[in-house]
């Protein structure tokens, strides 16, 4: 079964410390990879969308990193502030076909502290 | 981001009663999802469509149909309501072109109650 994980489950710091969210998936034949953040009682926010042929993008102060081979993404954060608080869930795309498997990870849940 | 509505936003049902969700997308997003999300289990796949009057059944399809007769609109039925399907409900869509090849928009879900 194909399954993706987020390491940590959930995470504090203080402002202005950077910062590493952990994805990872079972399967290395992925299409995408796709970083979003949902707020509470909110929806889904798409932050960063990785291509299987990209090994990162950026946005502002987000990376996300892609490496296959080790079924591994990163979702780094520069220099987080307190709006930076919120569930960051990845989903994984496997394979190319109609049904666009995404499957979602649990998410990490981050507090960022003023 | 995309113009994805829901509706209703919110709604209290009772056990047994049929109860219909409405996407609308005005993106012309040729693929539209239907996820439940739960404590604990995280975003789960009920319904996809490919295309108008094309559907599929994802993860957790059981009591659960869903209709697409124009691009812009997905309706997920709940033929009879289960205390189970109590759950926040969320409607995604995407392109296959463009920059943004393959990136899934959500709306902003649906908190339904099943009493």
């Amino acid at each position: 079964k194909q399954e993706v994980t987020q390491i940590p489950a959930a995470l504090s710091v203080p402002e202005g410390e950077n910062l590493v969210l952990n994805c990872s998936f079972t399967d290395s034949a992925i299409y995408n990879l796709q970083w979003f953040r949902q707020d509470p009682g909110k929806g889904l926010t798409s932050l960063l969308l990785i291509q299987s042929s990209q090994r990162e993008q950026t946005s502002g102060r987000l990376n996300a990193s892609l490496d296959k081979s080790s079924g591994r993404s990163t979702l780094y954060i520069a220099a987080s502030q307190p709006g930076d608080s919120a569930t960051y869930l990845c989903a994984v795309v496997f394979g190319d076909n109609y049904g666009q498997n995404f499957v979602f990870g649990p998410g990490t849940r981050l507090s960022v502290l003023p | 981001d995309a113009g994805i509505t829901q509706s209703p936003r919110h709604k209290v049902t009772e056990t047994g009663t049929p109860v219909t969700l409405r996407c609308h997308q005005t993106e012309n997003h040729r693929y539209m999802y239907w996820y439940r999300q739960d404590p604990g289990h995280g975003l789960r796949l009920i319904h996809y469509s490919y295309g108008v009057k094309d559907t599929d059944k994802g993860e957790v399809s059981d009591g659960y149909s869903v209709s697409r007769s124009k691009t812009e609109d997905f309706l997920l039925t709940l033929e009879s309501a289960t205390s189970s399907q109590t759950s926040v409900y969320f409607c995604a869509s995407h392109s296959r072109g463009g920059t943004s090849y393959n990136e899934q928009f959500f709306g902003p879900g649906t908190r339904l109650t099943v009493l």
